[in-house]
């Protein structure tokens, strides 16, 4: 089976320029999600996809980040514009559905470094 | 905001040794909790969820217990190898959905 893939993996920009990153959630899974991991911390939910619909995107900073998922399949989240402190790992992973025992499978992350 | 703690926040083992981390979260409205480990430069991999208070899990070297009452779930590594080297992070769903609450993680170095 093929896992979560995330393009591009490593992105440098400098500060108030866009960026954006996609994802392809393994083939079947109606739930997608997108996390930030700052260093030293742990990966933060920013927006949470069920099929094409938002389930919970309390923690996106609307006033710059963007994501959709358009047809319900792939998913693409949108930085405009950059910040200093966007500096992370943009994680996507994706679950069979929603439910809170439903393992969630990671991409390998995108790496993001602004300047 | 839900508070998941871990500990210790490193770790650094001999090839051979075992070791353990701990993870403490809410033990009011408990769903489950999830084991991930973190490789550098790898995908994120789930290890372990658990669901039910005095749960025990094992995939080869590595098991988890869980208690839901007190609220806290432990790693064990035993014979630690330098390919068990990674973060080790716990998730808390604190509602119905799948919205995880990750801790910081244990970051694990095991030397040859």
């Amino acid at each position: 089976e093929a896992g979560v893939a995330q393009s591009p993996r490593y992105k440098i920009i400098e500060k108030r320029q866009s960026v954006a990153f996609w994802c392809n959630p393994i083939s079947g899974h109606a739930t997608l999600y997108w996390y930030q991991q700052i260093l030293g911390q742990g990966p933060k939910l920013l927006i949470q996809f069920q099929n094409n619909g938002v389930v919970d995107d309390s923690q996106l900073p609307k006033d710059r980040f963007s994501a959709e998922r358009l047809k319900g399949v792939d998913s693409t989240l949108k930085i405009q514009p950059a910040k200093l402190e966007d500096s992370a790992v943009y994680l996507c992973a994706s679950s069979l559905s929603g439910g809170t025992h439903n393992e969630q499978f990671f991409g390998p992350g995108t790496r993001l470094t602004v300047l | 905001i839900l508070n998941v703690e871990q500990s210790p926040q490193s770790l650094h083992v001999q090839e051979g040794d075992s070791t353990n981390f701990t993870c403490s979260f809410p033990s009011s409205n408990f769903y489950a909790l999830h084991w991930y480990r973190w490789e550098t430069a790898k995908s994120p991999e789930a290890l372990f969820v658990m669901t039910l208070n005095g749960d025990e899990k094992k995939k080869g070297r590595i098991s988890a217990t869980l208690n839901t009452k007190e609220g806290y779930s432990y790693l064990y590594i035993k014979g630690s190898q330098p390919e068990d080297s990674a973060t080790y992070l716990c998730a808390f769903p604190g509602s119905g959905y799948s919205t995880l609450t990750f801790g910081k993680g244990t970051m694990l170095l095991v030397s040859p």
